[in-house]
């Protein structure tokens, strides 16, 4: 899995608790991603960073939150997880340089269950 | 205009045949178009992947067909083995990097 890890790879939860999802790379890349797969959605985009302390937002961003302080981590925060929130989170990243530059790679996901 | 639209949404084909998923896209900013290869439980591995400046690109017994002025793409799987029984999802992203995927293939190959 290209050097990434996620932590907790799976977790069940209740309405209303905050949840934060880790990513971990070791492949010192500039850029992360969080997605969320759903059955008939494909992935969405939840969050990403382009550098340490540098985020924006994706597609589906309402009711998360992220933060990178460190090149390696990125952290998805639900603050009051919902039910709409059960899902497979995906963790990726990009090197944005070199011949590769534009290439994704993906962890192996944390499927979050909220009650 | 940020959908990939992907068909069929699921796919049986007999092993040694040719199995192909279609995409579709409407954004012409988009300038590079992955597939990727997601088996369960795992997360989704990068197959194969091409820029809009060429028509077809070869990695095996993959090979993508781009047809930049009616907005496709497309997936052929010579050969297909039982192994490669998975889900495909196309996407396509800009220079940013921000990936739009497509809603997904789920692919049996029956021996």
């Amino acid at each position: 899995d290209a050097g990434i890890t996620q932590s907790p790879r799976h977790k069940v939860t209740e309405t209303g608790t905050p949840v934060t999802l880790r990513c971990h790379q070791t492949e010192n890349h500039r850029y992360m991603y969080w997605y969320r797969q759903d059955p008939g959605h494909g992935l969405r985009l939840i969050h990403y960073s382009y550098g340490v302390k540098d985020t924006d937002k994706g597609e589906v961003s309402d009711g998360y939150s992220v933060s990178r302080s460190k090149t390696e981590d990125f952290l998805l925060t639900l603050e009051s997880a919902t039910s709409s929130q059960t899902s497979v989170y995906f963790c990726a990243i990009r090197p944005g340089t070199g011949g590769s530059y534009n290439e994704q790679f993906f962890g192996p996901g944390t499927r979050l269950t909220v009650l | 205009q940020q959908q990939v639209k992907q068909s069929p949404q699921s796919l049986i084909v007999q092993k040694g045949g040719i199995s192909i998923i279609n995409c579709a896209y409407e954004n012409t900013a988009f300038d590079y178009f992955p597939w990727y290869q997601q088996f369960p439980g795992k997360g989704p591995a990068l197959l194969i992947a091409i820029r809009p400046d060429v028509s077809e690109k070869k990695e095996g017994r993959f090979t993508i067909s781009f047809n930049k002025s009616a907005k496709q793409f497309s997936l052929h799987i010579m050969d297909s083995q039982p192994g490669d029984s998975a889900t495909y999802f196309c996407a396509a992203s800009t220079q940013g990097g921000k990936l739009i995927f497509g809603q997904g293939t789920e692919l049996s190959v029956k021996p």
